[in-house]
């Protein structure tokens, strides 16, 4: 069981907007604790896709957003295309575990 | 240019102990702030955080594995090497090294290494 926990799939059709909820609790995201947001394709490393809420690595498309309020957070996605189809990972950090902490993981279909 | 890069064995025995070596490249461990974690992710299963260390050789534990981990740095050879004992067919995985950043984010991942435990 995940410390962070993400609905096991969502889908869209492409030109759409989708978001992918990460709820928390209180010793990462309640904690004031930032969440990153990765992609992972099939059969590869996860890439980060949003880092600190909000930011984007140089290079990812402003399709892509991060918020975060409280024990939630959540990435959106807009002008979805066929090549944003994959899993999406949230992560932070867990001041009780004093670890990192990911969710189970989101898989997006593009309809 | 950042890189990173697991090696080790692909095949391991149930009860034996798995090495795995992280190699990277673009920063040092010697630099203040530098962090590298790993993680693991069973097929067709989510990411789970392991261990990390630290540039001052801090070292921090996943609470469930923590008995059977241990990480180590070797500045020298720019490596980071992590063993768990003990290993169980439940422990197959692909295992990633990744550097984690100011940020808390892990910004650079190795490619990652398919561990099979398999008697």
């Amino acid at each position: 069981q995940s410390e962070l926990t993400q609905p096991p799939s969502v889908s869209g059709a492409p030109g759409q907007r989708v978001t992918i909820s990460c709820t928390g609790s209180s010793s990462n995201l309640g904690a004031g604790y930032a969440v990153h947001w990765y992609l992972q394709l099939p059969g590869t490393a996860p890439k980060l896709l949003i880092y600190a809420n909000s930011n984007r690595p140089s290079g990812v498309p402003d399709r892509f957003s991060g918020s975060k309020s409280g024990t939630s957070a959540s990435l959106a996605i807009t002008g979805l295309q066929a090549e944003d189809e994959a899993d999406y990972y949230c992560q932070s950090y867990d001041t009780s575990l004093r670890a990192s902490v990911f969710g189970g993981g989101t898989k997006l279909t593009v309809l | 240019q950042v890189t990173l890069k697991e090696s080790g064995p692909a095949l391991v025995k149930p009860t034996q102990t798995l090495t795995l070596t992280c190699t990277f490249s673009g920063f040092s461990l010697n630099t203040g702030g530098m962090r590298i974690s790993w993680i693991r992710q069973p097929p067709g299963k989510a990411l789970e955080w392991l261990a990390r260390i630290d540039w001052d050789d801090d070292k921090f534990y996943s609470t469930s594995l923590k008995t059977r981990l241990t990480i180590s740095k070797d500045t020298s050879k720019n490596q980071v090497v992590l063993t768990m004992t003990n290993i169980d067919p439940v422990d197959t995985a692909t295992y990633f090294c990744a550097r984690l950043a100011d940020s808390g984010a892990h910004d650079y991942w190795g490619q990652g290494a398919l561990v099979t435990v398999s008697s």
